[in-house]
């Protein structure tokens, strides 16, 4: 059980179009994902919180504008890199709390994003 | 975004050796969780510890809480091959709702 399903796993875009990357969890509800960054041999970095209803909480230094976050419902949170640039490519991974059980947060499997 | 201090960064063992890894804060934590991630993907869940001075088993795997809250350790008895990976540790405050994430042990284990 706590399963977060994270599509696509890997995409490739050119430089100025937008990305669209979705995390479902698909036998519990999340009320809150967490998105993260991770560059190649380093650790995840917090982007955002994503609440269902209600805005995204960015980190530090996150452009919102850049990295739109939806969470309509309680299953599903998407995020957005808008406008991208190949600095932007990167694993991204988003996450849910896990409220019953063995607790903790699961995670999907990650995007990999790469901007030509 | 805050980030902790994890070591070693990285580590190459004969299998069969025990390993030990250690994350640290500035900041005092109210839970910390071990990760494992593989190449390509997420990271997966190994031990949550909820209270200082907690000592918690998974299989080979040990981790415990430190009693001043700004540390925790994790330990890997026999070694064996698919312990390969990068290793995680993740720290949540009292007064926040995310985690954040140690700077990752990688360990190899030689056969």
């Amino acid at each position: 059980g706590a399963v977060v399903s994270q599509h696509p796993s890997w995409v490739i875009c050119k430089s100025g179009t937008s990305v669209k990357i979705e995390c479902r969890s698909l036998d519990f509800q999340a009320t809150t994902m967490f998105w993260y960054r991770q560059f190649p041999k380093q650790s995840l970095m917090l982007m955002a919180t994503s609440n269902e209803g209600s805005k995204a909480t960015y980190e530090q230094g996150v452009e919102k504008d850049k990295f739109l976050i939806n969470h309509a419902s309680l299953t599903l949170s998407t995020l957005t890199v808008t406008s991208a640039h190949p600095e932007d490519s990167s694993f991204y991974i988003c996450s849910a709390r896990v409220s019953r059980g063995n607790y903790g947060y699961t995670f999907g499997s990650g995007t990999r994003l790469t901007v030509v | 975004g805050q980030q902790l201090n994890q070591s070693p960064q990285s580590m190459f063992i004969q299998e069969g050796e025990d390993v030990s890894m250690n994350c640290t804060s500035s900041s005092i934590f109210n839970t910390w969780l071990w990760y494992k991630q593989d190449p390509g993907e997420g990271p997966v869940l190994l031990i949550a510890l909820y209270k200082a001075g907690e000592l918690t088993s998974n299989g080979r795997l040990t981790a415990q809480f430190g009693i001043t809250r700004k540390d925790s350790f994790l330990n890997i008895s026999a070694s064996i091959p698919s312990d390969v990976g990068i290793y995680f540790c993740a720290g949540q405050s009292w007064s926040g709702n995310q985690f954040y994430f140690g700077t990752g042990t990688s360990l190899t284990v030689i056969p």
